[in-house]
């Protein structure tokens, strides 16, 4: 079965500072790995994915995140933390042996960035 | 463009009711997909619709239900409606198979008393 854990419900981090929201997950084959933020009162807005490639994913909003499969993660990292970061974030995976668009989620990590 | 659209936005609803929810996808997309999202249980996936029929169907009870027309509108319905479906309920849009982002709308809140 199919898995994700955000092994932090929050996540708080200066201004400028560099920021990771960390990942892993657990699928039987190869994986679709996405990341989404959710703003209050908002649905779901996508940042970014990896599908197969360089391991290193760019996004929106200069957020990347590095796919490790040997250790089975896809961490979210921005090299620069602003306040208009703080939202809910979620790492989401796809069987891509599943067919269609069946996403499994993460329980969401609160970022807090600090003026 | 215009993005996903989800009606209504609130609703409030007594136990033993049952409600319909509507999504309408970005234009020319042609797979929706719905969600429940609760603070208990995260996001949970419920079914997916792809040219009127369902391709894949999450573990939810038989009370929740789904169509899509050939429009690609899509509407999802509980019946028999428990306080514990009161949730946050997501459309999301694909393009087709060979896409692989998922395009959320706003969400139906809904408030089962």
């Amino acid at each position: 079965a199919q898995s994700v854990a955000q092994p932090e419900d929050q996540v708080n981090v200066a201004e400028g500072n560099p920021l990771t929201v960390k990942c892993t997950y657990s699928v039987s084959g190869n994986p679709y790995l996405f990341w989404y933020v959710q703003y209050p009162n908002r649905g779901l807005q996508f940042l970014l994915k990896y599908i197969t490639g360089d391991n290193l994913v760019k996004g929106s909003y200069g957020f990347e995140a590095e796919f490790n499969k040997s250790q089975t993660s896809f961490h979210l990292k921005k090299p620069s933390a602003l306040v208009s970061d703080s939202a809910l974030y979620f790492c989401a995976v796809r069987d891509r042996n599943t067919g269609g668009f069946k996403t499994i989620f993460g329980a969401g990590t609160r970022l807090f960035v600090k003026a | 463009k215009a993005g996903v659209t989800q009606t209504p936005r609130y609703l409030i609803k007594t136990r033993g009711q049952q409600v319909t929810l509507s999504c309408s996808p970005i234009s020319g997309h042609r797979s929706v997909s719905w969600y429940q999202q609760t603070p208990g249980q995260g996001l949970q996936f419920l079914f997916e619709y792809f040219s009127e029929t369902q391709r894949n169907k999450g573990n939810f009870p038989g009370r929740f239900s789904g169509r899509q027309f050939s429009n690609s509108r899509s509407e999802m319905n509980v019946s028999t409606l428990e306080l514990g479906d009161s949730a946050l309920y997501l459309c999301a849009s694909s393009l087709d198979q060979t896409s692989y982002e998922q395009y959320f709308g706003p969400g139906t809140r809904l408030t089962v008393t």
